[in-house]
């Protein structure tokens, strides 16, 4: 079963706009990361947030993580649309000697 | 390129039929993943390598399933007596474990795989 789930399933904005999707997840993590998939091709790491760590930024996206919650979310600011693609939170599942493989959520489909 | 590369990008192949996977990691890289990943859906782990050994291999979605890293550089990744439910994106991907930093996952492009 996934850890991760993506809200909303899919977002439509407008260039310049701001574009915000949240992830939430079940159990304790070490760490969360943001990745992105453009039609049918790989995954590109996005950003990772370390569990002590309540935000992160890197040039047009802001991470936030809130683990009372167990969500986390993305901000994309000044959209382009080279920016549509699929985004999706991975968590890990802590264990002994580091975390070991991620769990992904089902993605929110942005269109830009 | 220096990134995760796999191979074929696309596969057809008839139903009953065995097809395998190559992924080639980053190389300075230790650690290994494969996911599957249909169309709606985010990645789903299948198995993962810690340079050579196998790991976790539970996940791997039947025991018609199975992969190997056998030098610790490149992987395979086999499906035999192939079915429809079968047909999906394999993703490949490489990260660099050290005891007090978390990876960074770095994907491949994947093979595609249709079984008709």
């Amino acid at each position: 079963s996934q850890q991760g789930e993506e809200d909303p399933q899919a977002l439509s904005i407008q260039e310049g706009e701001n574009a915000t999707m949240n992830c939430s997840y079940k159990t304790s993590i070490n760490n969360l990361q943001w990745y992105r998939q453009n039609s049918g091709r790989g995954l590109v790491h996005l950003i990772l947030i370390r569990s002590n760590e309540r935000e992160k930024h890197s040039g047009r996206l802001r991470v936030t993580l809130d683990t009372s919650k167990k969500s986390s979310s993305l901000l994309i600011t000044a959209s382009r649309a080279a920016d549509t693609a699929s985004y999706f939170c991975a968590t890990d599942l802590p264990s002994q000697g580091g975390s070991e493989k991620l769990v992904f959520g089902k993605g929110t489909k942005l269109t830009v | 390129d220096t990134g995760v590369s796999q191979n074929p990008r696309h596969k057809i192949t008839k139903r009953g039929q065995n097809v395998t996977f190559r992924c080639d990691p980053i190389s300075e890289h230790n650690r290994l993943y494969w996911y599957r990943q249909t169309l709606g859906q985010g990645p789903e782990f299948l198995t993962y390598f810690q340079n050579e050994a196998q790991l976790e291999k539970s996940r791997l979605l039947s025991d018609r399933f199975s992969a190997e890293r056998p030098k610790g550089s490149f992987s395979t990744l086999e499906i035999q007596r192939t079915e429809q439910g079968d047909s999906a994106m394999y993703l490949c991907a490489s990260s660099l474990v050290i005891w007090d930093r978390e990876p960074e996952a770095f994907f491949g492009q994947g093979t595609r795989l249709t079984v008709v």
